[in-house]
């Protein structure tokens, strides 16, 4: 079975500078994807990026980044440029993409760290 | 597009009471799921569905029942009420492929009291 581990419940960070967000997993699989969702005070649940395991390349989408570290099962979000709309719950997540009925499409998600964004 | 709707945003039930939470999803996905999600914890998967008439467990599916008749719509069923019910409920779809990546609902606040 796959865990998530988010260690950190909470952050602060200034408006305009950057944080990291950190987060581990434990698989035994090879071929997976990782993934950052944002859960605002709105509750919906906001796909933020998304790695796949066999990518050598960190992804990034616009402010957001990854250190995806495969040998240490890491895989940190980066955010620059901080702004007052990221504040939120950040929720880092597992996924085994084996086809077999869905069973292990499912997302194991970590408990999830409070970022606040300070003015 | 929509995208993935829930109803109702809030809902107070009393123990033993009975509930159907509504999903629907306008982007023609094969995929849907129900999950809960405790005060400070992440998601937990209650039910999934790969396609109309489909429909398997996942990690917590004891008091629920699910039912998938359409492509669009995933109703979640609560029987008799338990006060360990209360939680916030989220639904979500992907298109197919089971790494896609999922669309999740606006969320459904339960209390059971």
């Amino acid at each position: 079975a796959q865990t998530v581990t988010q260690s950190q419940p909470e952050m602060s960070v200034q408006e305009a500078e950057t944080v990291t967000l950190s987060c581990t997993y434990d698989t035994s699989e090879n071929n997976y994807y990782l993934f950052w969702y944002k859960q605002p005070p709105s509750r919906q649940m906001i796909l933020v990026i998304r790695q796949e395991a066999y990518k050598q390349q960190n992804a990034t989408e616009n402010r957001f980044s990854v250190n995806f570290q495969k040998a240490a099962k890491s895989f940190s979000l980066k955010i620059s440029d901080s702004q007052l709309g990221d504040t939120a719950m950040y929720f880092c997540a597992f996924m085994n993409p084996l086809e077999s009925r869905g069973a292990n499409s499912k997302l194991t998600f970590g408990k999830g760290i409070t970022l606040s964004v300070r003015p | 597009n929509a995208g993935v709707t829930q109803t109702p945003k809030f809902r107070i039930l009393k123990i033993g009471q009975s509930m159907t939470l509504q999903c629907a999803q306008d982007m023609n996905h094969n995929y849907m799921y129900w999950y809960r999600q405790d005060p400070g914890m992440g998601l937990k998967l209650i039910y999934y569905s790969v396609g109309a008439g489909i429909t398997d467990k996942g990690e917590v599916p004891n008091g629920y029942n699910v039912s998938r008749s359409t492509t669009e719509d995933f109703p979640l069923r609560l029987e008799l009420a338990a006060p360990s019910q209360t939680s916030v409920y989220f639904c979500a779809s992907s298109p197919g492929l089971a790494a896609d990546t999922q669309y999740f609902g606006p969320g459904t606040r339960l209390t059971v009291l």
